[in-house]
């Protein structure tokens, strides 16, 4: 089976730097996303990782640890707009379905 | 915009009911694919159509199911309400067949279903 676990909730301090971490359990890893959604909206796509390392994409980074089941999101110059729930999710699993974390909601104050 | 369109935005109705959400995916995506999200949840997968045949079933209940016609819409019917049905019900699609770990999915703005 597959299993996701992230944070419940986090706040950070505008320009600040955090780190969102998932870690994951699954029998077959075709790679990880992570989606950004904010509050009664849709979420959308943030970023893919499917090798080792980090993928740098403006203020966000992602990385992958596959032999530990582990990535982090890394949100840099944090801005009030990015107050979100950020989803980590293995596509995929178990043939044809993309299963979602419970999500870390984000909040940012001034 | 993520071009995939779902209809209605909300739906208020009663225990009992059936309703039906529909959901119209990107021009050239094939494959589609519905969620449920509760209050204060993450993403419950329920279904996945490609190209118009079922490839992927997750927790649905016997008294959810859905079709993907040959124009490639969806529409996912909910029958027998209960309160706990009460949701945010999000489509998405691909362009691809699911099978592909590297398919990012564009997700529906959703349909607030709320059972009184």
């Amino acid at each position: 089976g597959q299993n996701i676990d992230q944070p419940t909730e986090m706040t950070a301090t505008e320009g600040a730097i955090v780190q969102i971490n998932c870690t994951y359990q699954t029998s077959g890893f075709n790679g990880l996303f992570w989606y950004q959604q904010h509050a009664g909206e849709a979420p959308t796509f943030l970023s893919y990782n499917v090798l080792d390392g980090l993928e740098e994409k403006g203020r966000f980074s992602s990385f992958l640890s596959r032999s530990k089941g582990y990535s982090y999101l890394l949100l840099k110059e944090l801005q009030m707009k990015d107050s979100a729930s950020y989803l980590c999710a293995l596509p995929n699993t178990g043939g044809f379905k993309t299963i979602f974390g419970a999500g870390t909601r984000l909040f940012v104050k001034a | 915009d993520s071009g995939v369109t779902q209809t209605p935005k909300h739906l208020i109705t009663a225990t009992g009911q059936r309703v039906t959400l529909r959901c119209s995916p990107r021009s050239g995506d094939l494959s589609v694919y519905w969620y449920q999200q509760s209050l204060d949840q993450g993403l419950q997968f329920l279904i996945q159509y490609y190209n118009g045949e079922e490839r992927a079933k997750g927790n649905i209940l016997e008294r959810f199911s859905a079709q993907q016609f040959p124009d490639l819409h969806s529409e996912l019917n909910l029958s027998s309400l209960e309160l706990g049905d009460s949701a945010l019900y999000f489509c998405a699609s691909t362009d691809g067949t699911g099978g592909s770990g590297s398919e990012k999915l564009f997700f529906g703005s959703g349909t607030q279903l709320s059972v009184l």
